[in-house]
């Protein structure tokens, strides 16, 4: 069965440019999450998904950051316009219970995100 | 006061000896616990999970829970040089879903 899967793997854009980070969850997951970490910074939670609707968006920074997840399958994060604090590692995470709490979150690879 | 609180290390600790790693969180309301293990430049991985007071063992890893002291380790026996890496400390709660991350402990076994 093939993880969750992020894309890309590394981004490299100026301040003011639009990135959109992709993910896959795995197959039959219907939690899907969102984190970053920023540099020297702990993983921090920024939203989560149950198929299409958006469960939990407390982690949001602020309204330069769209996340979608249309059909229920894989999810886009959007960045516009990208700041120089946006710069990153963004990791995304499924999992298959309904969202309880002590579900196992499994990891993707994440997308290292430099604002230049 | 942060969330989660883990010293940073690094940890050195001898091939085939005990690590101890310690973790304390601050929400009394946290309900899982977890330990993930996350190599240089690669994701986090689930390598325990404890919900109830006491022990609960896993191979060579054995995660220790104390609700009342708000702490909570994870011991590595017979450590081996691939266990070098940072170890998350991390709970949730029961009625969401996020997790909430500790900055990590970077452990190093040496030969």
């Amino acid at each position: 069965e093939a993880g969750v899967t992020q894309f890309p793997s590394h981004s490299v854009i100026e301040k003011g440019q639009t990135v959109t980070l992709r993910c896959d969850p795995i197959s039959g997951h219907d939690n899907l999450y969102w984190y970053r970490r920023v540099m020297g910074k702990e993983i921090k939670f920024l939203l989560h998904f149950v198929k299409e609707s958006k469960q939990d968006e407390s982690g949001m920074p602020n309204n330069r950051f769209l996340a979608e997840r249309t059909g229920g399958t894989y999810s886009t994060l959007k960045v516009q316009p990208a700041e120089l604090e946006d710069s990153g590692v963004y990791f995304c995470a499924s999992s298959h219970m309904r969202g309880l709490a002590g579900e196992t979150q499994y990891f993707g690879p994440g997308t290292r995100l430099l604002v230049l | 006061q942060k969330e989660v609180e883990q010293n940073s290390g690094p940890l050195s600790v001898p091939e085939g000896a005990i690590a101890s790693l310690n973790c304390t969180y601050s929400d009394r309301v946290s309900q899982s616990f977890f330990w993930y293990r996350q190599y240089s430049g690669k994701s986090p991985e689930l390598i325990m999970s404890i919900y109830s007071n006491g022990d609960k063992e896993d191979g060579r890893f054995t995660a220790q829970l104390n609700k009342a002291s708000q702490y909570v380790s994870l011991l590595i026996r017979d450590s081996q040089p691939s266990d070098s890496a940072t170890y998350l400390c991390a709970f949730g709660y029961s009625s969401a879903s996020k997790i909430i991350f500790g900055s990590g402990t970077r452990l190093s076994i040496r030969p």
